[in-house]
């Protein structure tokens, strides 16, 4: 099936930092979603990309729809304590959405 | 609205036993799933459904059944739990067939001794 290739693994950061995570594709997808998911919840939609080459903000995020349409990447800027979690790609073919394993966020104060 | 709900939230089998996971949704969305979360594999999808009376398997189906009798209900079945599905498991809807915008409930974290 689709694989999604999503790094880092894991990141320790001091807060105020930038982050930058990726993820990439061996196809061609038609959306590229970023999810993000807090200790024992489920994973909740940040930013959702269409087109490509799309470049879409929310707050202090900023996601990219690649132009070759098989990768994205998301930024996040001025990290605060509270943007500690699992953030997960989300990719779509065709159907249904292919995840990728996740990037964990650490933020040290 | 309370979205998608999960339960129950922590559930403890022995092997050989069966259970349901409940998922109910009253966005009255068409599409829902389920997904089966383990550390380093993020979210593997097992079954999911485009509506009422429809199901399809997803990438890791094996030991699990599904139906949807209704809009707001997606059970998943475990016809005789083993450890391999020990795992935390999640319920997502959405208004487009599988793409964006997937709710996800609470989750269930399940463990089989």
């Amino acid at each position: 099936g689709q694989q999604l290739n999503q790094s880092p693994q894991s990141m320790f950061i001091q807060e105020g930092e930038d982050v930058s995570m990726n993820c990439t594709s061996s196809s061609i997808f038609n959306t590229w979603l970023w999810y993000k998911q807090d200790p024992g919840e489920g994973p909740v939609l940040l930013i959702a990309l269409y087109k490509a080459g799309e470049l879409t903000s929310n707050g202090r995020l900023t996601a990219q729809f690649g132009i070759t349409r098989k990768d994205s990447f998301l930024n996040i800027s001025a990290s605060i304590p509270s943007d500690v979690g699992i953030y997960f790609c989300a990719g779509q073919p065709t159907t249904p959405l292919v995840f990728g394993k996740g990037t964990r966020l650490s933020v040290i104060a | 609205n309370a979205g998608v709900t999960q339960t129950p939230k922590f559930q403890v089998l022995k092997t050989g036993q069966s259970m349901t996971l409940q998922c109910a949704q009253d966005m009255n969305h068409e599409y829902m799933s389920w997904y089966r979360q383990d550390p380093g594999m993020g979210l593997r999808l097992i079954h999911y459904s485009v509506g009422a009376g429809i199901t399809d398997q997803g990438e890791v189906p094996n030991g699990y059944n599904v139906s949807r009798s209704t809009t707001e209900d997606f059970p998943l079945r475990l016809l005789s739990a083993a450890p391999s599905q020990t795992s935390v498991y999640f319920c997502a809807s959405s208004t487009r067939p599988l793409g964006d915008e997937q709710f996800f409930g609470p989750g269930t974290r399940l463990t089989v001794l």
